[in-house]
Parts: C-alpha cells; sequence; structure tokens
C-alpha cells in the first residue's frame, strides 16, 4: 500500500530564512513520483516541483528544492529566502509508476514570520 | 485555457438532495481526477478518467457517488441522496498522461466546489 507520512502539523520559519518541510513515503513500485504542493487560505493547489523515483538528481524550481534520499524514502522540501506569502499548507504527495493515482500526506502548514 | 474551472465554487443543499458537480479540465489534458478533501486533511483520491473511460474509483467512492466524462472533456460528479458526512471540498485536477507530447505527471487543479450538506 501506498502511504505518504507528513509529521510536522505546523512550522514557524523568520523572513528571509530557510526551512524543511519533512515528506516519508512507503510504496512497493520500482517507479513513482513524488509531488509538493502549497495551498493558500484561498484554497487552490498549486503545483511546486516533482521528482521521478528514477530522477539521480534533485528537483530545483526556483526558492524550492526536493532533497530526495530514496533509501530513507523521503522527499523533503527545502524553501529558500522564505517570504510571506509562503505562508500556506503544504502537502507532498506520490504517484505510482502510470500517474493514475495520487496519494497526499495531511499536510504542514507553515507560517513565514516577518 | 488557462486553467481547471470547476462549477459551482459552492453548494448547500439539504440532507437526501442530490447534487452535481461540473469540471472543465484544461484543454489538452487527457487525464481528470476527482478528489475529496476535509478540513485539515490532505485530497483524497476518488476517481480518474484517461479520456471518456474511468479507469480506476476509490473504495471512498460509494454507490452514492457517480462521476461521467462523456466525450473526454469535461466531466460531472454527483452525490445522490446527501448525507451530512459529504459535506467537503470537492476538488478535479487534469493531466497529460505519460506518452502525450509534453509527458508529465502533474497534476493542476481547479478552486475546487465547496459542498454543505445541511
Amino acid at each position: 500500500a501506498q502511504k505518504i507520512t507528513q509529521t510536522q502539523p505546523g512550522m514557524f520559519v523568520q523572513e528571509k530564512e530557510a526551512v524543511t518541510l519533512d515528506c516519508t513515503y512507503d510504496t512497493s513500485d520500482p517507479s513513482y513520483g513524488l509531488f509538493w504542493y502549497k495551498q493558500p487560505s484561498s484554497g487552490e493547489m498549486i503545483f511546486l516541483i516533482y521528482q521521478g523515483s528514477y530522477d539521480q538528481q534533485n528537483a530545483t524550481e526556483g526558492r524550492y528544492s526536493l532533497n530526495f534520499q530514496k533509501a530513507r524514502k523521503s522527499a523533503n522540501l527545502v524553501i529558500s529566502a522564505s517570504q510571506l506569502g509562503d505562508s500556506a499548507m503544504y502537502f507532498c504527495a506520490m504517484s505510482r509508476n502510470t500517474g493514475n493515482q495520487f496519494y497526499f500526506g495531511t499536510g504542514t502548514s507553515l507560517t513565514v514570520i516577518p | 485555457d488557462t486553467g481547471v474551472s470547476q462549477d459551482p465554487r459552492h453548494k448547500i443543499t439539504k440532507r437526501g438532495q442530490n447534487v452535481t458537480f461540473r469540471c472543465d479540465p484544461i484543454s489538452e489534458h487527457n487525464r481528470l481526477y476527482w478528489y475529496r478533501q476535509t478540513l485539515g486533511q490532505g485530497p483524497e483520491f476518488l476517481t480518474y478518467f484517461q479520456n471518456e473511460a474511468q479507469l480506476e474509483k476509490s473504495r471512498l467512492l460509494s454507490d452514492r457517488f457517480s462521476a461521467e466524462r462523456p466525450k473526454g472533456s469535461f466531466s460531472t460528479l454527483e452525490i445522490q441522496r446527501t448525507e451530512q458526512g459529504d459535506s467537503a471540498m470537492y476538488l478535479c485536477a487534469s493531466s497529460l498522461a505519460p506518452g502525450g507530447v509534453v509527458p508529465s505527471y502533474e497534476q493542476y487543479f481547479g478552486p475546487g466546489t465547496r459542498l454543505t450538506v445541511t
């Protein structure tokens, strides 16, 4: 069975500092995808970053990077130079090989302090 | 087409009534997904379509729920005989299946339909 675990219900970070949001996953599939989404208070889910299980390098998208440790089954999101607009819920998700079903964690609420 | 749209954005209904939601995906996307999200939780997968074929349904999807995507474009999600436990945000997402022109697993979400059953 596939499972995503986010153990940090809430996190605080000072503006302009970096923050790491934890995500571990469990799957027996040899090929899978890992994602991070941001959900502001307005409710829309915003795609941030994707990592394929066979990708050798960690994914980066602007201020977002995914610290992928396959042996540990972890896919932590690192946000550098936090901004006030980064305050939101962050969800880690996993897709099976064919992307036919996605599994989401329970989310981490990030608050950026000015 | 700039994104996924959903209609209505909010729906209040009385227990026992039927409701139908509509999702219009990004036009070139051939996959469409429905999720349910309750307060404090991540989205839970309900079902997905590739073109007009409904390929997978979650066990969460009781027989009161039905989804269609008749022409492989927009989709509808119907809930019959609504119950208070159906109150949630219903999210639709679309993606381009691997093997497409720009193969990608990323899903793009609509704004959701918030259902309140009284």
